[in-house]
């Protein structure tokens, strides 16, 4: 299994471009979930998703969308990229674990700088 | 909505000796707290979870304990190494929406040798 996989590992953005970050999971789990990381504000959960076809909003949903089309992938758009989306982006998936743990499988990160 | 407090920011120990780190969290309705260790440049991993239907939960030289009163739950790391230098962050959700899960700040703690 590769896991969690995420393109591009880095991107450089001018201001008002658009772009979509990719995530991947080969571990058929049901849940999914973009975080962005910044210094001192630990991760902050901008959407999620339940399911194929079901999303909703995290803390930070401002500037970004997502849509659930398989249960494999989970792409993050960016609108209209400002500088204060310059951050670490992570995805993340989980599912319903035996023993109750909802263990959140995250990818390697992708690196955005927005100038 | 849900709101977690993380503290403190940074934390150094000296090796074999011990780390506490604490979190609150907001929203009565939580019932599932795990907490991630990152290393430099890595992804977060999970470490240790606790449901709120248990005070306290160990896992070879780190333990979790939970008071629900309170809405506060703690990590231990006992007998530190150089290797559990990292950034360690909380986290709480409710148990039925595992994917909306949400973060402390984050400790970033070191081992002095």
């Amino acid at each position: 299994n590769a896991g969690v996989t995420q393109t591009p590992k880095f991107q450089v953005l001018k201001t008002g471009q658009s772009m979509t970050l990719q995530c991947a999971q080969d571990m058929n789990h049901e849940y999914m979930s973009w975080y962005r990381q910044d210094p001192g504000m630990g991760l902050r959960l901008i959407h999620y998703s339940v399911g194929a076809g079901i999303t909703d909003q995290g803390e930070v949903p401002n500037g970004y969308n997502v849509s659930r089309s398989t249960t494999e992938d989970f792409p993050l758009r960016l609108l209209s990229a400002a500088p204060s989306q310059t951050s670490v982006y992570f995805c993340a998936s989980s599912y319903s674990g035996q023993g109750g743990s909802y263990e959140q499988y995250f990818g390697p990160g992708t690196r955005l700088t927005v100038t | 909505g849900e709101n977690v407090e993380q503290h403190p920011s940074t934390l150094s120990v000296q090796e074999g000796d011990s780390a506490v780190i604490k979190c609150t969290y907001s929203d009565s309705a939580s019932n599932y707290f795990p907490w991630y260790k990152q290393e430099l440049g890595k992804r977060p991993q999970l470490i240790i979870d606790i449901r709120s239907n248990v005070g306290e939960k160990k896992d070879q030289r780190i333990a979790v304990t939970l008071n629900k009163t309170a809405k506060h739950f703690s990590l231990h790391i006992t007998e530190t190494q150089p290797e559990d230098s990292a950034v360690y962050f909380c986290a709480a959700s409710l148990y039925s929406s595992a994917s909306k899960i949400i973060f402390g700040s984050g400790t970033r703690l070191s081992i002095r040798p």
